[in-house]
């Protein structure tokens, strides 16, 4: 069965300081890799995916393989950046495996 | 953008109530809907899989007849909570896609049931 691991559920940085949120996954399959972000009190929605390469609000995301992680960056962290960021994992028939979340702060 | 409708937002009912609960794509036909269970400070957990047409796919430890899921068109698939207990207030989410399209899911804001 597939699992994501998001190990931090708290993160707070400075603004202007670089940010990485992580994520680990176990999959059996060749695995498709999402972040999602939800502000307060909005929806949850797509950041970004591993198959795009792009970066979306400076954020960007690399899947390594060898060390199964998919971790979020962003080299300068801005206020509006504070939300609860998901990462998930797509398995067969689009389901999506989520992590726990981490919930970012960044402080002026 | 794609958008997700889900009726109604919160819910507060007495106990053994049944609650139905909507999820509509509003610009876009939806195939397949997910029912997403998420308890609080906790994660999203999928609950199950809504197919146009067909019977849902629950999830592992997920009570079919306690979930009752209807996908009758493209558009529109329902969640009705049977004899509700307070063990089963939590928030409930859909999200939608379309396979065909390769998009990702988009989800709808969500529905707080609380169960007296």
């Amino acid at each position: 069965a597939q699992r994501v691991t998001q190990p931090e559920k708290l993160l707070s940085v400075f603004k202007g300081a670089p940010v990485e949120l992580k994520c680990n996954y176990s999959y059996s399959g060749s695995p498709e890799l999402f972040w999602y972000v939800q502000y307060s009190r909005q929806r949850l929605q797509l950041l970004l995916r591993h198959i795009s390469r792009e970066s979306i609000k400076g954020f960007t995301a690399d899947l390594n393989k060898g060390e199964t992680s998919f971790h979020l960056k962003k080299p300068f962290a801005q206020e509006e950046d504070s939300a609860m960021y998901y990462c998930a994992l797509e398995a067969s028939g689009s389901r999506l495996t989520f992590g726990e979340g981490t919930q970012l702060t960044v402080n002026p | 953008g794609a958008v997700v409708s889900q009726h109604p937002s919160r819910v507060i009912c007495k106990s053994g109530t049944s609650v139905k609960i909507e999820c509509r794509s509003l610009d876009f036909q939806a195939t397949t809907m997910f029912w997403y269970r998420q308890f609080p400070k906790q994660s999203l957990m999928l609950m199950a899989t809504s197919n146009e047409g067909s019977k849902a796919t629950y999830e592992q430890g997920v009570e079919k007849d306690k979930f009752l899921i209807n996908h009758a068109s493209l558009t529109l698939s329902t969640l009705t909570v049977t004899s509700a207990h307070p063990e089963d207030s939590s928030f409930y989410i859909c999200s939608a896609s379309d396979p065909g399209s390769n998009q990702p899911q988009h989800f709808g804001d969500g529905t707080r049931l609380s169960i007296l």
